[in-house]
């Protein structure tokens, strides 16, 4: 069955600063792809980033990074030089990819707090 | 370009009264989906439509009922609602494609007394 894990309930890192939100995911499917969603306090989520199980590079989508480890079934988010509006709780997420329009499965979350 | 609207923002019921959510995309998505969020537990899907006509269950349906006459519409309709039914309700939508990014609406706030 599809799990994600994601072990920081909250993580602190000052303005400028990069910082790692961790997440871990099973599957047994070989083609999948993996989410990040940002939810700040107004409540809305936000797609920030993805990665094909398939694919070679790690994806980067400006200061996100996503530092994917397939034999470690680990997709961390990397985001450099942190900015106040980062505050928010992050969420990771997976699809299995072997019939389309399957439903996410969402991590707990990590709430990110930046402080000046 | 509104994206992804739900209908409405905020909700109080009592328990036993019904009503129905609504969730409109214009980004013509085949795919859209009813989601709820509840403190701790992330988001878990509740149902899901592949294309018009067409839904689906998902992982939490019971006490749910969802309907998709229109490509552009999903509405999520609650029967008798239930105290546990308290929770924040998010409609996504999605292309059909192998990345296949799900976009989500604003959320809708349901409080059930």
């Amino acid at each position: 069955a599809q799990k994600i894990t994601q072990t920081q309930p909250g993580m602190f890192v000052q303005e400028k600063e990069a910082v790692t939100l961790d997440c871990t995911y099973d599957t047994s499917d070989p083609s999948y792809g993996l989410f990040w969603y940002k939810q700040p306090s107004s409540g809305e989520m936000i797609f920030l980033i993805y990665q094909g199980s398939y694919d070679q590079q790690n994806a980067t989508e400006g200061r996100y990074s996503l530092n994917f480890q397939k034999a470690r079934k680990s997709a961390n988010l990397v985001i450099s030089a942190s900015q106040l509006g980062d505050s928010a709780m992050y969420f990771c997420a997976m699809r299995e990819l072997r019939q389309a329009g399957t439903a996410l499965i969402f991590g707990k979350g990590t709430t990110l707090s930046v402080s000046s | 370009n509104a994206g992804v609207t739900q209908t409405p923002k905020f909700r109080v019921l009592k328990t036993g009264q019904s009503m129905t959510l609504l969730c409109a995309q214009d980004m013509n998505h085949e795919y859209m989906y009813w989601y709820r969020q509840d403190p701790g537990m992330g988001l878990r899907l509740i149902h899901y439509s592949v294309g018009e006509g067409t839904t689906a269950k998902g992982e939490v349906p019971d006490g749910y009922n969802v309907s998709r006459l229109k490509k552009q519409n999903f509405l999520l309709g609650l029967e008798s609602a239930a105290p546990s039914q308290t929770s924040v309700y998010f409609c996504a939508s999605s292309y059909f494609g192998s990345t296949d990014t799900q976009y989500f609406g604003p959320g809708t706030r349901l409080t059930v007394l």
